[in-house]
């Protein structure tokens, strides 16, 4: 069974910092991209960062390039997301996310809330 | 970056009734389109990808439609479990993946 478990989050002031973990299971996690989605509350799903499995290439949203960095290691089976410069407007609900050859997300975690507030 | 727009935002419909979600693209995307629920204090679920490909354990009463920039959701029949958040994505053109702003199903 596929499971994907986010930590790492928190209460954290703005211009502040925090790393998120995701650590899987259930699968070959260094044969597959993955990627952090996000949920502001009450709001819609907005796609944060992308990192490839063999290159490690990387992507991100417009909202958080140059603040956020995407990373993972393939021998803890583990995927993170460090971000700074935080501000009110990255509050919510980071998901991990597995990818796939095609794009569409198939498998998620159960989410880490992230508050920026001072 | 391509823009999807989810019509209406909230359906109010009776249980055992037909629930018609629509999805619109700003640009073609083929058939590269799929479609979540959510429910509240949950993380999304995976229902159709492809446009029409139901994901494995999703009932048949889900059914999905459309390419290009139109796409609908359909649910026959719907069911106590059926009212939650559904959400279309576009994987087309990326990045980034797209999302629209999601289509409350709620009961009438």
């Amino acid at each position: 069974e596929v499971q994907l478990v986010e930590s790492g989050g928190g209460l954290v002031q703005p211009g502040g910092s925090l790393r998120l973990s995701c650590v899987a299971s259930g699968f070959s996690f260094r044969d597959y991209s993955m990627n952090w989605v996000r949920q502001a509350p009450g709001k819609g799903l907005e796609w944060v960062s992308h990192i490839t499995a063999p290159s490690r290439t990387t992507f991100y949203a417009d909202s958080v390039k140059g603040r956020f960095t995407i990373s993972r290691d393939n021998a803890k089976n583990s995927l993170y997301l460090q971000m700074t410069s935080l501000g009110a407007e990255d509050t919510a609900m980071y998901y991990c996310v597995r990818g796939g050859s095609s794009g569409y997300y198939y498998y998620w975690g159960q989410g880490v809330l992230v508050t920026v507030s001072s | 970056e391509i823009v999807l727009t989810q019509s209406p935002a909230t359906l109010s419909v009776s249980p055992g009734e037909s629930a018609t979600l629509s999805c619109r693209a700003s640009q073609s995307i083929r058939n590269n389109l799929a479609w979540y629920q959510q429910k509240p204090g949950q993380a999304p679920r995976l229902l159709v990808y492809g446009a029409s490909t139901r994901a494995t354990g999703i009932p048949d009463r889900f059914s999905g439609s459309g390419s290009g920039t139109e796409f609908t959701l359909t649910i026959n029949s719907l069911q106590s479990e059926d009212f939650a958040l559904y959400f279309c994505q576009q994987y087309n053109n990326w990045p980034p993946n797209t999302f629209g702003q999601g289509t409350k199903v709620e009961v009438k």
